[in-house]
């Protein structure tokens, strides 16, 4: 299963509302995660089964989506979100990312 | 907390060897399937290997199948990767990732290590 997403940057200013896409290459129901990366750091875990908040994230992050099409939504973009983010489709011991999406400073 | 620490990257001749730790903390090591990821310099992520907490099942990508061997040691919570004839295209930060999950394969990775850079180059 290849991982699409969309667009591979984004310029937004602080307060914007950002939205990620994340498309499948055939149905993964919801096994999708999305993860945020800042530069020479390690992915930290945002949203798993496709919508689900992982513990400790802020609320202004939220996932949808099942199928082929997922999003990534942050609701009011935070200084502290400016970072790349990657979906990842994830079944058994099957993992796939996305080529990640980078969120700048408009 | 959870704390996951990678070690044992360095300069590698390409044909060569080397062989990752990552020891944890903080958790019932056993308990959660690991894998190890890769990031190449400026590029994105990639999937390596993945073991079950037991470590009796075990898993890779096509790009190292043969060449990696990934294995735990659950009294010393370590999670290993063995990388044998070792090419340019291995070049990557490599983290080892925790499962969220006690049950198969763990699903989406809830912690990660810091990264142990690999380079191989003559």
């Amino acid at each position: 299963t290849q991982m699409t997403q969309s667009p591979s940057t984004l310029s937004a200013s602080v307060g914007d509302r950002v939205i990620i896409t994340c498309r499948a290459s055939e149905s993964i129901d919801s096994w999708l995660a999305w993860y945020q990366q800042k530069p020479g750091k390690a992915p930290q875990l945002l949203i798993y089964q496709a919508s689900n908040l992982e513990s400790g994230v802020p609320s202004r992050f939220s996932g949808s989506g099942s199928g082929t099409e997922f999003t990534l939504t942050i609701s009011s973009l935070q200084p502290d979100d400016f970072a790349t983010y990657y979906c990842q489709h994830y079944n058994g011991m099957f993992f796939s990312f996305g080529p990640g999406t980078t969120v700048d400073i408009k | 907390e959870v704390q996951l620490s990678e070690s044992g990257g360095g300069l590698v001749q390409p044909g060569g060897s080397l062989r990752l730790s990552c020891v944890a903390s903080g958790v019932s090591f056993a308990t959660y399937a690991m894998s190890w990821v890769r990031q190449t310099p400026g590029k994105g992520l990639e999937w390596v290997a993945g073991i079950s907490g037991s470590g009796d099942n075990t898993y890779y990508a096509d790009s190292v199948k043969g060449r990696f061997t990934i294995s735990r040691d659950n009294s010393k919570d370590t999670l290993y990767l063995q990388m044998n004839s070792l090419r340019g295209e291995d070049t990557a930060v490599y983290y080892c990732a925790k499962g969220r999950l006690t049950w198969g394969s763990g699903g989406a990775f809830d912690d990660w290590g810091q990264g142990t850079l690999v380079t191989v180059s003559s």
